[in-house]
């Protein structure tokens, strides 16, 4: 069965350096989404990106981030200078459109800023 | 402003016992209201998708239902099994936005 795929699994970082989380969606999805859970807290969306740009983001995605689809089939979030407060699950998604169509869910990338 | 509330915050039942878990939204305009499954560690796996016009529908043991006019969804897990030990998280979308509002999730423990 399809599934989104997410690299690292688990990152740590120190605070200012830039961290790239990849994704690799599934592959004739044309949506794909980023959000972010923080420890026992609710998951919440960042942004989301179709046709090679960001079509709508959150208040939380500050120049601080960014999104690109470098190939075919990568999807990355980049964050430039890390803050303890970026600490948190990192969840790509993508699906094959948008509105009342399933968001399909990666396993997560858990970002630790120390 | 666009909430997603849910109840009970955890619940524990034995296995074989049927449990259901209530969502309440303020989110307007309705696009659809979805129900997933996380488990710890793990991304969220989506169990239902409802709209507007759809008051009920079932994945296997799960039957989902929802009220548009008071804004109220159910989860219903029929035959519990160890396995359904998760967060189950009621999750709902505007019309014409692509983000997802998520709920804070029930916390679900299944015993022997």
């Amino acid at each position: 069965e399809p599934e989104v795929t997410q690299t690292p699994s688990h990152q740590v970082t120190q605070m200012g350096q830039e961290v790239i989380l990849r994704c690799v969606p599934i592959s004739n999805h044309l949506y794909f989404y980023w959000y972010r859970q923080i420890l026992g807290q609710k998951v919440e969306f960042l942004v989301s990106f179709y046709n090679n740009e960001i079509s709508e983001k959150s208040e939380i995605f500050d120049d601080q981030f960014s999104v690109e689809r470098p190939d075919g089939s990568n999807f990355t979030l980049k964050i430039r200078s890390t803050k303890l407060e970026d600490s948190a699950m990192y969840f790509c998604a993508s699906s094959e459109m948008t509105g009342d169509t399933e968001a399909f869910f990666g396993q997560g990338t858990r970002l630790t800023v120390v | 402003k666009n909430q997603v509330e849910q109840s009970p915050q955890s619940l524990i039942i034995l296995e074989g016992k049927n449990c259901t878990l209530q969502c309440n939204y303020t989110v307007s305009p309705f696009s659809n209201l979805r129900w997933y499954k996380q488990d710890t560690g793990r991304g969220p796996v989506s169990l239902t998708i409802m709209t507007f016009s759809e008051n009920t529908k079932s994945n296997g043991r799960y039957t989902a239902t929802l009220d548009a006019d008071t804004k109220q969804s159910s989860l219903h897990i029929t035959a519990s099994q160890l396995s359904d030990s998760a967060s189950y998280i009621c999750v709902v979308s505007r019309y014409n936005t692509d983000k997802l509002i998520f709920g804070t999730g029930t916390r679900l423990q299944v015993f022997p």
